[in-house]
């Protein structure tokens, strides 16, 4: 299978522990985007790379949150300090050039007790 | 900021009944895009509409993009159980990231 590839599929972890995700893109897709999705609304833009460079960022990532992609390959998002409000599915993304059709991974399931 | 907006919020019915969803953009959009997430799911491209007017489709499905390039339609002819699932539509915003509509979720019934 060539689609996009995120683990873990689910994480479980208490208030103020740190967690890290991982993407595998689709090989040779250029753009890589981070969403996060709660329960019955639609995914929101987190950050997204071009290669490995990390081009924006939304206001919803706090200074708690880094993304990282450092071979333009895979990328990983790590959350410190979780809180129970970072409960969500984490979805990522990936596309051959801007503007073209972004498919997205299983996501990962993050519950924070 | 750009919001995008999908009526209704909820949709049941009766298989073989048809279905739309409609989607309403706060501006001007260079493209639409559809998605598919079925319950416990990831979402799954659909289709991509371009050019005003464009009508597109798939199968039972049936997609549009409004002259003026901020809304959209889905339209599901006769649906079936295999289309219950939530299903968005998403417009790139400032560069290409993805502004995804509120989502219409289906529900079919047997």
């Amino acid at each position: 299978d060539t689609g996009v590839s995120q683990n873990p599929r689910h994480k479980i972890t208490k208030r103020g522990q740190n967690v890290t995700f991982r993407c595998d893109p689709i090989s040779e897709h250029n753009r890589l985007y981070w969403y996060r999705q709660t329960l019955g609304q639609g995914p929101e833009f987190l950050t997204y790379f071009q290669n490995e460079a990390q081009l924006e960022k939304s206001r919803l990532l706090s200074d708690r949150f880094s993304a990282e992609r450092p071979k333009g390959s895979f990328s990983t998002l790590e959350i410190q300090r979780t809180e129970q409000g970072d409960s969500a599915m984490y979805l990522c993304a990936s596309s051959l050039d801007p503007g073209m059709t972004q498919y997205f991974g299983p996501g990962t399931r993050l519950l924070v007790l | 900021g750009q919001q995008v907006m999908q009526i209704p919020q909820y949709q049941h019915v009766q298989e073989g009944e048809d279905f739309t969803t409609y989607c309403n953009s706060s501006t001007t959009l260079s493209n639409i895009q559809w998605y598919k997430q079925r319950p416990g799911g990831h979402p799954v491209f659909l289709i991509q509409l371009v050019k005003s007017g464009e009508v597109k489709k798939q199968k039972r499905l049936t997609f549009q993009f409004g002259e003026a390039k901020k809304n959209s339609s889905l339209h599901i002819t006769a649906t079936q159980t295999t289309d219950v699932g939530t299903y968005f539509c998403a417009g790139p915003w400032n560069t290409d990231k993805l502004i995804f509509g509120t989502g219409t979720r289906l529900q079919v019934f047997p």
